[in-house]
C-alpha cells in the first residue's frame, strides 16, 4: 500500500484566492482526519470522517473551510477565499476501526503558504 | 479542550545517554495513549497504543508506560543514537462521543548529539 497520499506538497498562493488540499486514505480505513500544524498552536484537528460522513468539524476555523469526503478513496478540503494566517502545514491521516486502537497513518502533508 | 501536556519541551542530550519523557492527560474518561514519533520533514509515525492501566509496550530501544489513575505516560529511550531525534507526541482518546479523535500534546523535540 502507498499509504496516506496528499496532493500536493507545496501550495504557495495569494490571499483571496481558493485553495483545495487532496487526500486519499489507506484503502480500507473507515476514519479519515484533517489536521493543521503550526507553530503557535501545534497539530489541531479541523475536521474527522467516519464512512464518508463528517462527525466532528467543530476545529474548522470558519466558514472560509470546508471539507468533502465524496466516497471512500477521497478527500479534499477547501479553503475559500485564503488569507495569510492560513499558512501552516496541513496533514491528513486515516485510520482502520477505532483510531483510538490502531492509531492513524500520517500523509506527508501539504505546506500552504498564503502571500 | 482536553489538556495533554508533555514535558520538557526539548532535551538534548549525548549518544549513548538514556532519556525519558513525560505524557499528563485527564485521568477520567480514559480510553487510549498513544506515542507518535515525528522527523523534521515528514509526518508523524506512530510507535504505540495503549489502552490498560500498567500497559509497558517496547520496540527496540524505546519503551512506554502508562499510568492511567493518575494520568500519566512516560516514554524511555535506552542508549539514545542520533537518529532517535525526532519530535515525540503523545495523544490522548477520551471515553464517549468523541471516541476516534485524539488529541495532541505540543510534544518533547529530542536531539542525540554524536
Amino acid at each position: 500500500d502507498a499509504g496516506v497520499i496528499q496532493s500536493p506538497r507545496h501550495e504557495v498562493t495569494e490571499m483571496g484566492q481558493e485553495v483545495t488540499l487532496r487526500c486519499k486514505p489507506i484503502s480500507g480505513h473507515d476514519y479519515l482526519f484533517w489536521y493543521r500544524q503550526t507553530m503557535m498552536r501545534g497539530l489541531e484537528l479541523l475536521i474527522y470522517f467516519n464512512n464518508n460522513v463528517p462527525i466532528d468539524d467543530s476545529g474548522m476555523p470558519e466558514d472560509r473551510f470546508s471539507a468533502k469526503m465524496p466516497n471512500a478513496s477521497f478527500s479534499t478540503l477547501k479553503i475559500q477565499p485564503s488569507e495569510p494566517r492560513d499558512s501552516a502545514v496541513y496533514f491528513c491521516a486515516s485510520s482502520l476501526e477505532w483510531p483510538a486502537n490502531y492509531g492513524y497513518t500520517f500523509g506527508s502533508g501539504t505546506r500552504l503558504t498564503v502571500v | 479542550i482536553l489538556n495533554v501536556e508533555q514535558s520538557p519541551q526539548s532535551l538534548h542530550v549525548q549518544e549513548g545517554d538514556s532519556t525519558n519523557f513525560t505524557c499528563s492527560f485527564p485521568s477520567s474518561n480514559f480510553y487510549a495513549l498513544h506515542w507518535y514519533r515525528w522527523e523534521t520533514a515528514k509526518s508523524p509515525e506512530a510507535l504505540f497504543v495503549m489502552t490498560l492501566n500498567g500497559d509497558e509496550k517496547k520496540k527496540g530501544r524505546i519503551s512506554a508506560t502508562l499510568n492511567t489513575k493518575e494520568g500519566y505516560s512516560y516514554l524511555y529511550i535506552k542508549g539514545s543514537q542520533p537518529e532517535d531525534s525526532a519530535t515525540y507526541l503523545c495523544a490522548f482518546s477520551p471515553r464517549g462521543s468523541t471516541l476516534g479523535r485524539l488529541y495532541f500534546g505540543r510534544g518533547t523535540q529530542l536531539t542525540v548529539w554524536p
